[in-house]
Formats: structure tokens, C-alpha cells, sequence
């Protein structure tokens, strides 16, 4: 256990209709990152926070998905009229950075969505 | 960030060393080597990271070639909780943006 939880840990929904996952990242994390991952890939980012900013986001991040981190601490990410295209594992991860010290991501679990 | 090349799987000995090769030949003057590895159903896990002299943790040790263009990490005494997906990741640090994942090497440590 890293610290870092995803809720919730698999979801099922059906094509058309939106979702929303939540991710609690370890308390004095300042960054938080969302990342999808599809069977046999590696990780593809999605998009990052600093504390309640949102500085990147990826072009995986279509205009169906939001991701928002209202007060800096958990983060959601919810997509809209999904597809099955987005059946995926979603991970969030954070990291503390503080000037020039070593920031490795701590990755929760994962919410696994399949869309039927 | 510089690419990567791993192998896409490999096999070890219970209990003995896992040696896993990565390539990162592009690799420029202020980029560092990480190696995170992902069990399976779980988020991945940061292991090591490098920048030229080796390294050692309680998880693994790093070698770095001198020219940096490939590395090695080695798992002294695999078990069989070891099977795993190992990504080797070259970026920036202190940058505190994404990483990018390449395919990896599975990793399977057989009884």
C-alpha cells in the first residue's frame, strides 16, 4: 500500500453514460497525475496537477474528459458519454516536489473501467 | 525524454540474479534513469533511479555504463514476488512532470 487510494477499483457502465473516479494521494503530495492503461501497454499520462492547477494535459485527454483537484488534495476524473474505446485501467499518482529533491510517483491501484 | 529498449520478457531462477538490460543510447547530459516495475493488478512501483554511478537500495542495484547509453538493474536473490513488468524511464528530475512508460520486460521467476 502506497498510500495513494482509487475508488472506485472497477467499474462497469454502459456506452453513453459518464463516470467519475476519485483519487486520495498521499496528504503532503503536491502533485498529482492521472495516467490509462490498456491491456499489455504501459502507462500513457493523461494529465497532472500542482497542488490545485492544472499545468498539462495530455492529448489522450479529450474534450469528454475533465479532471479537476478542487482544494489541492484528492482529485477527480470523470468522462462523459463514454466508449469502448475507454475501457482501460486509470491510475493516479503523486509526488511531493520541493526544489531540487527526488520526486518519484507513488502510483495508487487503479480504477479498471470496461464499457459495454 | 530519451528512448528506451528493453527486452520484451524474461525468465530468472528463484534465488538467483535478475539482470535486466535497457538501452537509452539518445540519452542527454542531464537526463536520469529510473526503473519503476508493475505487478500485475497493481500501480506501478519506483525501485531506483541513476544518473552516472551505480546505485544500490534495498530493492535492487543500478549500473550505468560509463558512456550512460545502457544500464542494468539487478535483483540479487529473485522470489518468485519478483514477477513483474520493469519499465526503465529516462527523464529529467526535479522536472515533477509525467513519465513515459515503454513496453518493458516482463520479468518471470520460476521455482
Amino acid at each position: 500500500d502506497t498510500g495513494v487510494s482509487q475508488d472506485p477499483r472497477h467499474k462497469i457502465t454502459k456506452r453513453g453514460q459518464n463516470v467519475t473516479f476519485r483519487c486520495d494521494p498521499i496528504s503532503e503530495h503536491n502533485r498529482l497525475y492521472w495516467y490509462r492503461q490498456t491491456l499489455g501497454q504501459g502507462p500513457e499520462f493523461l494529465t497532472y496537477f500542482q497542488n490545485e492547477a492544472q499545468l498539462e494535459k495530455s492529448r489522450l485527454l479529450s474534450d469528454r474528459f475533465s479532471a479537476e483537484r478542487p482544494k489541492g488534495s484528492f482529485s477527480t476524473l470523470e468522462i462523459q458519454r463514454t466508449e469502448q474505446g475507454d475501457s482501460a485501467m486509470y491510475l493516479c499518482a503523486s509526488s511531493r516536489v520541493q526544489g531540487q529533491g527526488l520526486n518519484e510517483q507513488y502510483f495508487g491501484p487503479g480504477t479498471r473501467l470496461t464499457v459495454t | 525524454d530519451a528512448k528506451t529498449t528493453q527486452p520484451p520478457s524474461m525468465d530468472c531462477a528463484e534465488g538467483r540474479a535478475a539482470n535486466l538490460p535497457c538501452n537509452h543510447s539518445t540519452i542527454s547530459g542531464n537526463e536520469y534513469v529510473y526503473w519503476y516495475r508493475q505487478i500485475h493488478s497493481q500501480g506501478p512501483q519506483y525501485i531506483i533511479h541513476g544518473l552516472k554511478n551505480n546505485e544500490t537500495n534495498e530493492m535492487a542495484s543500478l549500473i550505468i555504463t560509463e558512456d550512460r547509453k545502457s544500464s542494468t538493474l539487478i535483483l540479487p536473490h529473485a522470489t518468485l514476488r519478483d514477477t513483474a513488468v520493469y519499465y526503465c524511464i529516462v527523464r529529467v528530475t526535479n522536472a515533477g512532470n509525467m513519465l513515459t512508460f515503454g513496453g518493458g520486460t516482463r520479468l518471470m521467476v520460476k521455482p
